[in-house]
């Protein structure tokens, strides 16, 4: 099994609709974040959580919320999805430490018509 | 501001041949340098990372990455691609605060 599972792995839907994207890890760890990849534009940050009770905001956070509810869970949510949030989701784990490396999930790709 | 770059969004290489994936960093502070990378429909897979004091650092898959503090890159190498190696690669970097990814370069290895 994965150590970082994100689900759904593909989502179309409706501007205007709210959309919830969920990650659950088994690695322990306490860190986890929400990215997003656009083709050219590499990964860029959108919220992160350093534990259950801590929430912070990334570069791009207009648009998106998160929540932490367990160690192992962070969702994301868009409340009125746009087209320009088509992208490629990624959730990401990492134990304490700047040095530490970061553990992907395999991504959701989200379409937003 | 901080920033890590990737200058060359391709390389093309023969089977055989080394690579080269370039990196170059502005951070504040000491920096944490990583390579990761990525294959089609899958998450970014961690290969290496610098270690204070390694200017050459080994990873997963036989790559390893040269940390030049004068130059400030941190570039990504093969002594002999394998076609399993095409993929895209990320450059990551942070001194205080947040990763901060370059925007990926696409290896070809072509038999």
């Amino acid at each position: 099994d994965a150590d970082v599972t994100q689900t759904p792995r593909n989502r179309i839907t409706k501007t205007g609709k709210r959309i919830m994207l969920e990650c659950s890890q088994t690695k322990g760890h306490d860190r986890m974040y929400w990215y997003r990849q656009d083709p050219g534009l590499g990964l860029r940050l959108i919220y992160y959580s350093f534990d259950v009770k801590d929430i912070n905001k990334g570069e791009i956070s207009d648009g998106y919320s998160v929540s932490r509810q367990a160690q192992a869970k962070f969702s994301l949510s868009l409340e009125s999805a746009i087209p320009n949030q088509t992208a490629l989701y990624f959730c990401a784990t990492s134990g304490v430490g700047s040095n530490q490396p970061q553990h992907f999930g395999d991504g959701t790709r989200l379409s937003i018509l | 501001a901080q920033s890590v770059a990737q200058p060359e969004d391709q390389v093309n290489v023969a089977e055989g041949n080394p690579l080269t994936v370039k990196c170059t960093y502005s951070v504040s502070g000491n920096p944490y340098l990583f390579w990761y990378v990525q294959y089609p429909n899958r998450g970014l897979q961690f290969l290496l990372k610098y270690i204070t004091g390694d200017n050459l650092v080994k990873g997963s898959y036989g790559f390893e990455a040269e940390f030049n503090k004068s130059q400030t890159s941190f570039h990504l190498k093969k002594p002999s691609a394998l076609v399993s190696d095409s993929a895209l690669y990320f450059c990551a970097g942070g001194g205080q605060g947040n990763l901060i990814f370059g925007k990926g370069t696409k290896l070809s290895v072509k038999p």
